[in-house]
């Protein structure tokens, strides 16, 4: 079984600022990992994946999160907060032994809010 | 591609009617998802398929939900009768597993019960 714990409901971060948002999973069998993001009445958009490759996985928009197998952590990260950043923002985890077949267990989902 | 295809976008309804919404999955994926989301509950993944065949349904949460998949390229979820705790946001996601295990959403229907 997996879950997903995402610390933070809400994060407010200066525009300029660096954006940390924390994701802490548990899972029995080796995971994929996932950041999406959702931007308000629109569908998830993928941010990036972790997929037992590079550790240090860069995505879309200026995004990366690093996998830490011994803090069961996958957090994201963003050097420069920009405006457009604000959305709500969702991990995920799927059994690496699926190959993702199995679908994606979500954490509640942290709102970004960038301040001007 | 045109990607995940979701209707409709809205849907109202009356408490007792029977409501199907509509998922047509991006071209070549081989596994669809329901999910639904409610502030209160957050994302929950309601059923899955792969090439076509339902393989776990526990999240559906009562009798009075059921999808189908007829083809590779469409799938239903229908709730009958529909109450109004089953408003919530759906969403249908498809992906290419084990290659790209990555879900692809589509934009989602809102689904109001009065």
């Amino acid at each position: 079984a997996q879950s997903v714990t995402q610390l933070g409901s809400h994060v407010s971060v200066s525009e300029g600022a660096l954006v940390l948002l924390r994701c802490n999973y548990s899972s029995s069998v080796p995971p994929y990992l996932f950041w999406y993001v959702q931007y308000p009445n629109q569908g998830l958009q993928l941010l990036l994946k972790y997929t037992s490759a590079a550790t240090l996985v860069k995505g879309i928009n200026g995004f990366e999160a690093e996998f830490k197998k011994s803090e069961t952590s996958f957090h994201l990260t963003k050097p420069s907060a920009h405006m457009s950043d604000a959305a709500e923002y969702f991990c995920a985890v799927s059994p690496l032994s699926g190959g993702g077949a199995d679908g994606l267990t979500f954490g509640k989902g942290t709102h970004l809010i960038i301040q001007p | 591609d045109a990607g995940v295809i979701q209707s409709p976008r809205h849907e109202v309804t009356e408490m007792g009617q029977e409501v199907t919404l509509r998922c047509k999955p991006i071209s070549g994926h081989n596994s669809l998802f329901w999910y639904r989301q409610t502030m209160m509950r957050g994302l929950e993944l309601l059923i899955y398929f792969n090439n076509n065949v339902p393989i776990d349904d526990s999240g559906m949460p009562e009798d009075r939900f059921s999808a189908k998949m007829p083809n590779a390229s469409f799938s239903t979820l229908k709730i009958q009768p529909s109450e109004p705790r089953d408003s919530a946001v759906y969403f249908c996601a498809s992906s290419l597993p084990p290659g790209a295990p990555e879900a692809f959403f589509g934009q989602g229907t809102r689904l109001t019960v009065v």
